[in-house]
């Protein structure tokens, strides 16, 4: 068993729709994060959390310790949020990340 | 800041021969993470650094996979001799100590064995 699960692990969504992303892992960890991948290119960090919630324009994270799970939640979806986001783990003040498969959202007009 | 800086983007050779990626960490950043991407694994580990020093290796596949920091700015990965199955996508990423501070990541190497 992966030590960091996503799902689903394809999406696909109508423009304007509410979307979420969910990540468990079964690790400690001292903190999660939410990258965002667009076909062909780079990694781009969206949100470093570990605990709470976090905004940032149209995204939202939360993380629930206890649970071990957290979701990331795309509010009015666009075509160019249409990416792979990438849940990921990281332990110890090292931070050596630890990876989801990634979840494949397509975002139609 | 320029980001982290990979080179080259891309990168075609033919088994056998040598390969060499090359990366510049932000200014400041005492980590560096060199990662491997491809359809089948996802993001993995291959090595990283703190402060010029390899801390884990335990990731590199084998010992064709060799990397070296000779100093703050400046990185390199290189794979001797190259095989079809190394084609993927190399990242790397850097980081400040302290678990307050987030990974940026280079725009990769893309890298091509035939």
């Amino acid at each position: 068993k992966n030590e960091v699960e996503q799902s689903p692990q394809n999406l696909t969504a109508q423009e304007g729709e509410f979307i979420t992303i969910n990540c468990s892992y079964s690790v400690g960890i001292s903190a999660l994060h939410w990258l965002q991948q667009h076909p062909g290119g780079g990694i781009v960090s969206l949100f470093m959390l570990s605990s709470g919630k976090k905004k940032h324009g149209r995204l939202i994270a939360t993380i629930n310790i206890q649970e071990k799970h957290s979701s990331l939640h795309i509010t009015a979806s666009h075509p160019r949020d249409s990416a792979v986001y990438i849940c990921a783990v990281s332990r110890g003040s090292q931070g050596n990340l630890i990876f989801g498969k990634g979840t494949k959202l397509s975002v139609k007009p | 800041d320029a980001g982290v800086i990979q080179s080259p983007r891309h990168e075609v050779t033919e088994m056998g021969q040598e390969v060499t990626l090359r990366c510049k960490p932000i200014s400041g950043h005492d980590y560096l993470f060199w990662y491997r991407q491809t359809m089948m694994r996802g993001l993995e580990l291959l090595i990283y650094f703190n402060n010029n020093v390899p801390i884990d290796d335990s990731g590199m596949p084998e010992d064709r996979f060799s990397a070296k920091m000779p100093n703050a700015s400046f990185s390199t990965l290189k794979i001797q001799p190259s095989e079809p199955r190394d084609s993927a996508v190399y990242f790397c990423a850097s980081r400040r100590s302290g678990t307050a501070y987030g990974y940026t990541f280079g725009s990769g190497t893309r890298l091509t064995v035939v």
